[in-house]
């Protein structure tokens, strides 16, 4: 089926500095992807539409210069949290939209803490 | 936007008996909704979904019910298993699937041996 891989698992990172998830289509292309964040026992909130070839477009409330999306290809979308507060600790989701069947395949997650 | 009301927050039945999580949609534009199975620390996981043009689905022990014009939508499971405890999040898209989910608030499913 259709795999997204998602990278890393899991980071530890100091207040003020950035960090890149990346999430691949591993056997499929993916035109557009989708950015979620879920808070500790609170459901996904999508923050994010990633188009390839395009600008992302951004859910009202999500700083677009807080959480750069770059989508430059159609296998890779990357979420970059730029310096990141301890506020931004969270788990991180991305999800592809699977042509034709439709659906949605997401990745494993990122949990994010920021110390 | 969409918005998705899912109850309850928290249910809690005995193993073998019947387990029913309800959700309403408010953008009659929606047409794409799925059910999806999540483990603490893990990502979701489909267990079912159902689209507008029909009423029911069912694959063995889970179901899905949709009331298009009341906008709301079921998930039953029959049968319960203690392998069934997890929380569980209902979805709603619209434009065609081209939009992303907005997502319930979830339900943490508690089967009681």
């Amino acid at each position: 089926g259709a795999v997204v891989s998602q990278h890393p698992s899991r980071v530890i990172c100091k207040s003020g500095t950035s960090v890149k998830i990346e999430c691949r289509s591993l056997d499929f292309q993916a035109t557009t992807m989708f950015w979620y964040r879920q808070f500790p026992k609170q459901s996904l909130m999508l923050m994010a539409t990633s188009n390839e070839g395009s600008k992302a477009t951004y859910e009202q409330g999500v700083e677009k210069d807080k959480f750069l999306i770059n989508h430059a290809s159609l296998t890779l979308s990357t979420l970059t949290v730029t310096s990141a507060h301890p506020e931004d600790s969270s788990f991180y989701i991305c999800s592809a939209l699977l042509e034709g069947a439709g659906g949605y395949t997401f990745g494993s997650g990122t949990r994010l803490t920021v110390v | 936007g969409e918005n998705v009301e899912q109850h309850p927050s928290t249910l809690s039945v005995q193993e073998g008996d019947s387990a029913v999580i309800k959700c309403t949609y408010s953008d009659s534009a929606s047409n794409y909704f799925p059910w999806y199975k999540q483990e603490l620390g893990k990502r979701p996981q489909l267990i079912i979904d159902i689209r507008s043009n029909v009423g029911e689905k069912k694959d063995q022990r889970i179901a899905v019910t949709l009331n298009k014009t009341a906008k709301h939508f079921s998930l039953h499971i029959t049968e319960t298993q203690p392998e069934d405890s997890a929380v569980y999040f209902c979805a709603a898209s619209s434009g065609g699937g081209a939009d992303g989910l907005t997502f319930g608030k979830g339900t943490h499913l508690i089967i009681q041996p």
